[in-house]
């Protein structure tokens, strides 16, 4: 399909694991965001790639959560011991123009 | 401080009646808005998004409307159809000097009845 993959779908990580997500964007979109959604909330904004820089990562929890986009397209965001906090749906959107973003399915993590 | 802001958690409507979801912002830098709609298991799809220069904007079933001076927008679906219920989100961005990221406001969700 043409629209954005992630993968794992689900995620179950023991407190202290680390966890990587994937995300793959829309062919050709230049920008690439990652939020954060926990229960009965809206996403909430963790980092944003323009091609592969990382331009704003104001959003992110904590120092325990990377992101990278090495080659401007697929990107990971890696979670390191992992706490039940983090449990939540991580989602990737990616966007040609800047304002209309197209999501991926999301990775549900949950922290046991 | 919540800056997008969906003050009713849910709404139920009739099928083929008008559906009316609402959004207020406090950030008068808010210059562009979106409405998404999520089904579960599945990401936020984008439904229609306004800028800030005008205070309507229409796309088939769906009109999005902007009272920049409240500071509130509504999304109205007319007819609505059952395959309309999910959740609804409203996200607020600002143009200038940023990176477009979205403020999402909690979700409305929207049953409607056939």
């Amino acid at each position: 399909g043409a629209g954005v993959s992630q993968s794992p779908r689900y995620k179950v990580a023991k407190r202290g694991q680390d966890v990587a997500l994937r995300c793959d964007p829309i062919s050709g979109h230049v920008s690439l965001f990652w939020y954060q959604q926990a229960l009965g909330q809206g996403p909430e904004f963790l980092t944003y790639f323009q091609n592969e820089a990382q331009l704003d990562k104001s959003g992110l929890p904590s120092d325990r959560f990377f992101a990278e986009r090495p080659e401007g397209s697929v990107s990971t965001l890696k979670i390191q011991r992992t706490q039940q906090e983090d449990s939540a749906v991580y989602l990737c959107a990616s966007s040609l123009f800047i304002h209309e973003q197209y999501f991926g399915p999301g990775t549900r993590l949950t922290v046991t | 401080d919540q800056q997008v802001k969906q003050n009713s958690p849910s709404l139920s409507v009739q099928e083929g009646r008008i559906s009316i979801l609402n959004c207020d912002y406090t950030n008068s830098m808010f210059d562009y808005f979106l409405w998404y709609k999520k089904y579960p298991a599945e990401g936020p799809t984008f439904l229609i998004s306004i800028s800030s220069i005008k205070d309507k904007n229409e796309d088939g079933r769906f009109t999005v409307f902007l009272n920049k001076s409240a500071k509130h927008l509504s999304l109205h679906i007319v007819p609505s159809q059952p395959g309309d219920s999910a959740v609804y989100f409203c996200a607020a961005s600002a143009l200038s000097g940023n990176t477009g990221k979205l403020i999402f406001g909690q979700g409305t969700t929207l049953q409607v009845k056939p």
